[in-house]
């Protein structure tokens, strides 16, 4: 299956300070990656849709100027947490869209374990 | 955000059980996905499916696309140690650019 790649894996950062997240297809090109945050025994939520040369698309309740996203290329799109708070503790992960003839798949990062302390 | 029901929410087997797992919604779906996730990873694609009524095998997995469009089951024959993990469906509605949305997670744990 595709490679996607996420870096950091984890990261811990102080209260008011902001992280940035990127999210990497090593083996393909991804037009379109998706951003998904997982908090502890829950299942995932998306937060956005980052398109290669476009604006990302937020889903409701999700703030963008919080959340800002960059997918400059095809290969490489960045989560960047503004400000963070302890609230936004979570474990963030990506996504790429990778069509098939049948349909779409989504192959996902290992993840980024972040703590705002 | 809206997630699919899935059942049961976890399971304790014994190994070389039979392990059955499903996932409804109140919507249609055009594909439905399984995914396996171990604890801090991120989830790795099992099976896709494409297609209502559809049956699809990947080894001791077989999942199967529900012919009303609103549900799937993931089956696993012969269960194994490592198979222990959460497995979570996840269901494209038509014409959403391809976001998906997600079950509520199955947590299997597998004894000796």
């Amino acid at each position: 299956g595709a490679v996607v790649s996420q870096h950091p894996s984890w990261v811990i950062c102080k209260s008011g300070t902001s992280v940035k997240i990127e999210c990497r297809s090593l083996d393909f090109q991804a037009t379109t990656m998706f951003w998904y945050r997982q908090f502890p025994k829950q299942s995932l939520m998306l937060m956005a849709t980052s398109n290669e040369g476009s604006k990302a698309t937020y889903e409701q309740g999700v703030e963008k100027d919080k959340f800002l996203i960059n997918h400059a290329s095809l290969t490489l799109s960045t989560l960047t947490v503004t400000s963070a708070h302890p609230e936004d503790s979570s474990f963030y992960i990506c996504s790429a869209r990778v069509p098939s003839g049948r349909g779409d798949t989504q192959y996902f990062g290992p993840g980024t374990r972040l703590t705002v302390l | 955000g809206q997630q699919l029901n899935q059942s049961p929410q976890s399971m304790f087997i014994q190994e070389g059980e039979d392990v059955s797992m499903n996932c409804t919604s109140s919507s249609i779906f055009n594909t439905w996905l399984w995914y396996k996730q171990d604890p801090g990873e991120g989830p790795v694609l099992l099976i896709a499916l494409y297609k209502a009524g559809e049956l699809t095998s990947n080894g001791r997995l077989t999942a199967q696309f529900g012919i009303t469009r609103k549900d799937s089951f993931l089956n696993i024959s012969a269960s194994i140690p490592s198979d222990v993990g959460i497995y979570f469906c996840a269901g494209r509605y038509t014409g959403t650019a391809s976001k998906l949305t997600f079950g509520t997670g199955t947590r299997l744990q597998v004894t000796l």
